[in-house]
């Protein structure tokens, strides 16, 4: 079975600096999907960034990138130039092609201080 | 694009009682959603599929009978706590699987909050 693993339940970071939140994963499939969601106070999930595990190339979105690493089933995220509405939980997700179902990790909170 | 409401954002009542939550898709059509429920810091749990059109697909562990959803169109799925006690108290979060940007992706509502008294 699929399984999510984020290590850091909590993490901080100063506005303006740099953070990377880890997430780690099991799967015996070739061909899946990454997602980092973000969850802030609101509770309203958000996707930030998606990653295809067939494409090699790092996934950008504006301030946020991912560290894929697929033989060491690693997926971090990078977040630049932390702001204060970055503050929120972080989930990792996992889903494989041809199915629908996202797996998703416990979560990291980040806290950003000004 | 792709937004997914959610009705209502919080309930309460009593034990007993049986509440309906709708999930919606507002600007894009979605054959599949998804009903979660959340704990407080935790994270979601996949209750079931819903499949417009057909039967919805339960995980293991989650009562059909007291956990009732409805895709009756594209654009809206329902969830009705049935016999609601305070165990059923939780956050419950839909998604629907939207089809933007050529890629398949899980949009998410804002939640309703159930308080079961």
């Amino acid at each position: 079975a699929q399984t999510v693993t984020q290590s850091q339940p909590e993490m901080s970071v100063q506005e303006a600096e740099t953070v990377t939140l880890s997430c780690t994963y099991d799967t015996s499939e070739s061909d899946y999907y990454l997602f980092w969601y973000k969850q802030p106070p609101s509770r309203q999930m958000i996707l930030v960034i998606r990653q295809e595990a067939y494409k090699q190339q790092n996934a950008t979105e504006n301030r946020f990138s991912v560290n894929f690493q697929k033989a060491a089933k690693s997926f971090s995220l990078k977040i630049s130039d932390s702001q204060l509405g970055d503050a929120a939980m972080y989930f990792c997700a996992y889903r494989r092609r041809n199915t629908d179902k996202l797996i998703f990790g416990t979560g990291t909170r980040l806290q950003v201080f000004p | 694009g792709a937004v997914v409401s959610q009705h209502p954002s919080w309930v309460i009542c009593k034990s007993g009682t049986s509440v309906k939550i709708e999930c919606r898709s507002l600007d894009f059509q979605a054959t599949t959603m998804f009903w979660y429920r959340q704990f407080p810091k935790q994270s979601l749990m996949l209750m079931a599929t819903s499949n417009e059109g057909s039967k919805a697909t339960y995980e293991q562990g989650v009562e059909k009978d007291k956990f009732l959803i409805n895709h009756a169109s594209l654009t809206l799925s329902t969830l009705t706590v049935t016999s609601a006690h305070p165990e059923d108290s939780s956050f419950y979060i839909c998604s629907a699987l939207g089809y933007l940007l050529r890629t398949d992706t899980q949009y998410f509502g804002p939640g309703t909050r159930l308080t079961v008294l």
